[in-house]
């Protein structure tokens, strides 16, 4: 499975923007971008996907390179409830296969 | 509301005495899964259902059933639980694009 590389925490400030880093350098062309977070004491959430674009929802938008070889999450205005670790997963699309979840990124808000 | 739900939330037993953790969701999705979380371990999946009546070990089945009877539900078993079985467990099931739904969690403790 090709494999996904974050930095394992980063600090930001309340109601300002997290850009939250991912490498993928071994991403194949069918590989869906997949991020989720996991709040303290919850499952894991979904927050956003994309494949070669650039995306955007409600919670996030996502960022992916033209080499698709990163991707950045960024929430545009942090608040303490999006303290969490931030998963960034490879998703090849159908199959058997779970999801492959590393060690993420534990986000600190400080207010 | 879309929904993924697990029963019982927290469990501690003794070992050897056999359980049940039941997984149901609203969502009609046909694959659903189970996944355990330990410190240092991350998320890592234990069965999996692609249908009803098909099932397939993940990463770490030792010591666990599971049964797809009918498509909402997916009930973790544990025929003899052990302490190296005390875990966070969840439930997943798996949409569109490879998106995954989680549900709370089962803290399970086994004495």
């Amino acid at each position: 499975d090709a494999k996904t590389t974050q930095p394992n925490s980063m600090e930001s400030n309340e109601e300002e923007p997290v850009h939250l880093p991912c490498n993928h350098s071994t991403i194949s062309g069918t590989d869906y971008i997949h991020w989720y977070r996991q709040l303290p004491s919850q499952g894991p959430e979904y927050v956003i996907h994309g494949l070669t674009s650039n995306v955007n929802n409600r919670m996030a938008s996502l960022a992916i390179a033209e080499d698709r070889k990163s991707s950045t999450l960024i929430l545009h205005r942090a608040t303490l409830r999006d303290a969490a670790v931030y998963y960034c997963i490879l998703y090849s699309g159908g199959g058997a296969d779970g999801l492959t979840f590393g060690k993420g990124t534990h986000l600190i808000i400080q207010p | 509301e879309a929904q993924v739900t697990q029963n019982p939330r927290y469990l501690i037993t003794v070992t050897g005495k056999k359980l049940t953790v039941t997984c149901s969701q609203n969502m009609n999705h046909e694959y659903m899964s189970w996944y355990r979380q330990d410190p240092g371990l991350g998320l890592r999946q234990i069965y999996y259902s692609m249908n009803v009546e098909v099932t397939d070990k993940g990463d770490v089945p030792e010591g666990y059933k599971v049964s797809r009877k009918e498509k909402r539900n997916f009930p973790l078993i544990l025929e003899s639980p052990s302490p190296n079985q005390t875990s966070l467990y969840f439930c997943a099931t798996r949409g569109s694009y490879g998106t995954q739904y989680f549900g709370p969690g089962t803290r399970l403790t086994v004495l």
